[in-house]
């Protein structure tokens, strides 16, 4: 079945560092690919997506792009802000077999910290 | 904006008793879901609804079921609460093909 696997967290960074969240999936068929982000006592909300190979999705900074041949979607910024401490979730939704529900596979989730 | 809002954010019931979880979301959208949010398991899908009356288990619903008798309306019920459902519970809803799933702030229930 399908899976996503991301870096073990927590990280922790200093304001101001470069960030990279490594994440990885399985899937059949040709999955989109998403970056949730929850920060403290609020639900997930999307970060960016991109829905086939070599898309880039960005937003507020945050950038990943779709590598079909490494089954990558790693999550970047060049310049973290003591705001950006959250909990980041990568998933995927696959459409193999034609099934068109919607669902979602996530990974567990890296705990971000940043520092000023 | 679209918003999706939960009953409560933060349940105590006690081992044994019935817990209703509302979910409502003012987007028109087909899709609704229940997750479980657990440490270092992220998160579980517990049973999902692209219609009206129309649901499907996720990969963990022992223990749990739902109702959806209105489009914006989905509820989440464990019949008889135990302390291994002890969790931060999200509802999210979606378009049918859109794959974007739009959450709510979640309700942390302690079963006790």
């Amino acid at each position: 079945g399908d899976s996503v696997t991301q870096m073990e967290g927590p990280v922790t960074l200093s304001e101001e560092a470069f960030l990279t969240i490594n994440c990885t999936y399985t899937a059949t068929g040709y999955p989109s690919l998403f970056w949730y982000v929850q920060y403290p006592g609020e639900g997930l909300q999307l970060l960016l997506k991109a829905t086939k190979a070599d898309d880039k999705g960005s937003n507020k900074g945050f950038e990943a792009t779709y590598r079909k041949e490494t089954t990558s979607f790693h999550l970047e910024k060049g310049s973290v802000q003591v705001s950006d401490s959250a909990v980041y979730f990568c998933a995927l939704s696959s459409n193999a077999g034609g099934t068109s529900y919607g669902k979602l596979t996530f990974g567990q989730g890296t705990i971000l910290t940043v520092h000023p | 904006d679209v918003k999706v809002t939960q009953s409560s954010r933060y349940l105590v019931k006690r081992t044994g008793e019935k817990v209703f979880l509302e979910c409502v979301q003012d987007m028109d959208h087909e899709n609704m879901f229940w997750y479980r949010q657990d440490p270092g398991l992220g998160l579980r899908l517990i049973y999902f609804s692209y219609d009206v009356k129309m649901k499907e288990k996720g990969d963990i619903p022992e223990g749990y079921s739902v109702s959806r008798e209105k489009k914006e309306r989905f509820s989440l019920i464990l019949e008889s609460a135990s302390t291994n459902q002890t969790s931060m519970y999200l509802c999210a809803s979606g378009f049918r093909l859109a794959y974007e799933q739009y959450f709510g702030p979640g309700t942390r229930l302690t079963v006790t």
